[in-house]
């Protein structure tokens, strides 16, 4: 069965400073991943996805993550937060693109001035 | 073009009720999914419907139902309400599945009294 497991329920960071935001997932076989963030009283956006083919994948905001399959890891970071950055993350793994989609249980992003 | 809506966007029920949540996708995306997400329990999916079938389904009890229509609007039902019932219910629209871009509404807040 699948799973993803997201390291830390808040995270919080300077302005200006690198973010790292951890996901590690577990999958029968090579999966699709992807970033979510949820802004406050808003639905999900898509951040990012890795499908196959570049294992560093560059998604919107200046956010970029890193598929690790030795790790089973898809970390998500940023070289500087923004305060506007503040927000929930949530990374998500599916088998394949009809399959069921799995989400991790959030990390909380606080941006500290 | 216009997002993916989600009609009501509040609700308050009592326990033993019925509720129905609409959802409106994208134009022309086939695949609506919808999602419970709680403080506790994080997002958690609960079904996909495609082409007005049924694709995938999440661990959650017959209570909760759902449909698609031919327009690819789709409702959910939760029957005989329970104060755990109480959630952000979210629905998203994608072209063929969750491995694509699902583009999320902004929520229906259930409050079961």
């Amino acid at each position: 069965a699948q799973s993803v497991t997201q390291l830390g329920s808040h995270v919080s960071v300077s302005e200006g400073a690198l973010v790292l935001l951890r996901c590690n997932y577990s999958s029968s076989v090579p999966p699709y991943l992807f970033w979510y963030v949820q802004y406050p009283n808003q639905g999900l956006q898509l951040l990012l996805k890795y499908t196959t083919g570049a294992t560093l994948v560059k998604g919107i905001n200046g956010f970029e993550a890193e598929f690790k399959k030795s790790e089973t890891s898809f970390h998500l970071t940023k070289p500087s937060a923004h305060m506007s950055d503040a927000a929930e993350y949530f990374c998500a793994v599916i088998r394949n693109r009809d399959d069921k989609i799995i989400f991790g249980k959030g990390t909380r992003l606080h941006i500290l001035p | 073009k216009a997002g993916v809506t989600q009609t009501p966007r509040y609700l308050i029920k009592t326990r033993g009720q019925q509720v129905t949540l609409s959802c409106s996708p994208i134009s022309g995306h086939r695949s609506v999914s919808w999602y419970q997400q709680t403080p506790g329990q994080g997002l958690q999916f609960l079904f996909e419907y495609f082409s007005e079938t049924q694709r995938n389904k999440g661990n959650f009890p017959g209570r909760f139902s759902g449909r698609q229509f031919s327009n690819s609007r789709s409702e959910m039902n939760v029957s005989t309400l329970e104060l755990g019932d109480s959630a952000l219910y979210l629905c998203a629209s994608s072209l063929d599945g969750a491995g694509d871009t699902q583009y999320f509404g902004p929520g229906t807040r259930l409050t079961v009294l």
